[in-house]
């Protein structure tokens, strides 16, 4: 039982490059997230997805999309990339609200926009 | 801007005192769950609680929920220099955001 597994680790892009951060998850839940942790600033949401085929802005969109392939997959795609995306992003997945489950978390991408 | 706000930012305290941390948020919620996180790794659930209830216990940790001053603490009772981590709240809101505050890094020396 994997959990949540990001790909990739750690990536460094240049200005204006584009890449997409893939996140998978094998606890069935319908629940997904993308954060972004920047020094002092604790977690940001960036998207989620309630369940397959639904995604939602969170507090820091600009600048990210999100694809929700199914029920185990959701990708974070920076089209143009800023040094501002400089960042570590993680993924997580949770699920049902009404069976008290917490979320959980992949390990981490640093990614270093230059 | 973030839900929660943990407070204090930073937790100095020696091994085998008590260490208890505060967290503040802004709307209505499903549940309030606490987090632990090492050094820039993923971050681990520690409890939840929802909200319906005012204590949950967990080993040494307890976690308190005032929804009617929209509050939570964590205590962590006896520390250990283990302990040292950043600790986050989550509230869990709507159907299912989940959304952290800025955190609270505790130092526990030996």
């Amino acid at each position: 039982n994997a959990g949540v597994t990001q790909t990739p680790k750690f990536q460094v892009l240049k200005t204006g490059q584009s890449m997409t951060l893939q996140c998978a998850q094998d606890m069935n839940h319908n629940s997904m997230y993308w954060y972004r942790q920047d020094p002092g600033m604790g977690l940001r949401l960036i998207y989620y997805s309630a369940s397959e085929g639904t995604t939602d802005k969170g507090e820091v969109p600009n600048g990210y999309n999100v694809s929700r392939l199914n029920k185990r997959e959701f990708s974070l795609r920076l089209e143009s990339a800023a040094p501002s995306q400089t960042s570590v992003y993680f993924c997580a997945s949770m699920g049902p609200t009404s069976e008290r489950t917490e979320a959980f978390f992949g390990q981490g991408t640093r990614l270093t926009v230059v | 801007s973030q839900q929660g706000e943990e407070d204090p930012q930073a937790l100095s305290i020696q091994e085998g005192e008590n260490a208890t941390m505060n967290c503040s948020y802004k709307t209505s919620i499903n549940n309030l769950q606490w987090y632990r996180q090492n050094s820039g790794r993923g971050l681990v659930h520690l409890i939840l609680i929802r909200s319906n209830e005012r204590e949950k216990h967990s080993g040494r940790l307890r976690v308190t929920l005032d929804t009617s001053k929209k509050s939570s603490s964590l205590l962590i009772t006896a520390s250990r220099a283990a302990d040292t981590a950043s600790y986050f709240c989550a509230t869990v809101t709507g159907y299912s955001t989940l959304t952290f505050g800025k955190g609270t890094m505790l130092l526990v020396s030996p």
